[in-house]
C-alpha cells in the first residue's frame, strides 16, 4: 500500500551513460514532483508535472528530461551522466490544488553514484 | 526571491524540548511546513501552519510563525531518540505549487 514509489532506491553507473528512475504514486494525485539533494542535504525541486502537463521547470540541464506516460507516474531521464549529477532523487506528488496546502508526499528516495 | 535558511545542527537531551528554527525572505507565503527526513528515508510531513496563523500545536509540537519577522519555529516537548532526524523547513509563495525547502537542521538526541 505504498503511497509513492521510486525504482531502483539505488543506481551506481559510470560516466557518460543514460539512466531512468521511475515513480509512481497510488494516492490519484494530479501533480508530481522531482526533487535533487545533493551531499550537503539541500533539496531543491527539478520539475512538476500537473495531469501530464509540465509546471514547473527550474534551471535543470537539458540532459534532463521527465516524463509523464499517465498521472500516476513520472520517471525522470538522464543523459550523458556526469560526476555531479551524484545526488539522492526524490519523487512526490500531491494533490495539485494551488489554494490550500496541497500537502506534498515523498517517495523514499534513489541514490544515484556516478563513478 | 526566495531563501529559507536553517542552523544545521542542534544538541539535546532527551526529556529536554527542542527548538528548531527556520527564515525566510518571500513575503507571499501562504503556507509553511515542518518535514522530517530519517536516515536514509524520505521526506515525512509532521505539520504546516497557515500564514495568518501565528501558532498551530499538535501532540508534542509546536509551530510558532512570526509573520513580520519572517520566523517559523518548531518545538518538539520532550524530545525522544527517536527524534532524531534532519528537520526541514518549507515554504509555498504565491499561488503555485512550488515548495522551497530550507537548508535542514540536524536534531540529534543524546542520553
Amino acid at each position: 500500500d505504498t503511497a509513492v514509489s521510486q525504482t531502483p532506491k539505488y543506481l551506481v553507473t559510470q560516466m557518460g551513460n543514460d539512466k531512468s528512475i521511475k515513480c509512481e504514486q497510488n494516492l490519484g494525485h494530479d501533480t508530481m514532483y522531482w526533487y535533487k539533494q545533493d551531499s550537503k542535504k539541500f533539496l531543491k525541486i527539478m520539475f512538476s508535472y500537473n495531469n501530464k502537463e509540465l509546471i514547473i521547470n527550474e534551471t535543470v540541464p537539458n540532459r534532463f528530461s521527465p516524463k509523464s506516460p499517465d498521472k500516476a507516474h513520472l520517471n525522470l531521464h538522464i543523459n550523458s551522466l556526469e560526476l555531479g549529477d551524484s545526488a539522492v532523487y526524490f519523487c512526490a506528488s500531491s494533490q495539485g490544488f494551488s489554494r490550500g496546502t496541497d500537502t506534498q508526499y515523498f517517495g523514499p528516495g534513489t541514490r544515484l553514484t556516478v563513478l | 526571491g526566495e531563501d529559507v535558511e536553517q542552523s544545521l545542527f542542534l544538541s539535546v537531551r532527551e526529556g529536554d524540548s527542542s527548538v528548531i528554527n527556520c527564515t525566510y525572505t518571500d513575503s507571499s507565503s501562504t503556507y509553511l511546513y515542518w518535514y522530517k527526513q530519517e536516515p536514509g528515508a524520505g521526506l515525512q510531513l509532521l505539520t504546516y501552519i497557515f500564514s495568518n496563523m501565528d501558532m498551530k500545536q499538535d501532540q508534542r509540537l509546536t509551530v510558532l510563525l512570526n509573520k513580520k519577522d519572517k520566523h517559523l519555529s518548531l518545538r518538539i516537548a520532550d524530545t525522544q531518540t527517536g527524534d532524531s532526524a534532519i528537520y526541514f523547513c518549507a515554504e509555498k509563495a504565491g499561488g503555485g505549487n512550488k515548495l522551497t525547502f530550507g537548508t535542514g537542521t540536524q536534531l540529534k538526541v543524546e542520553l
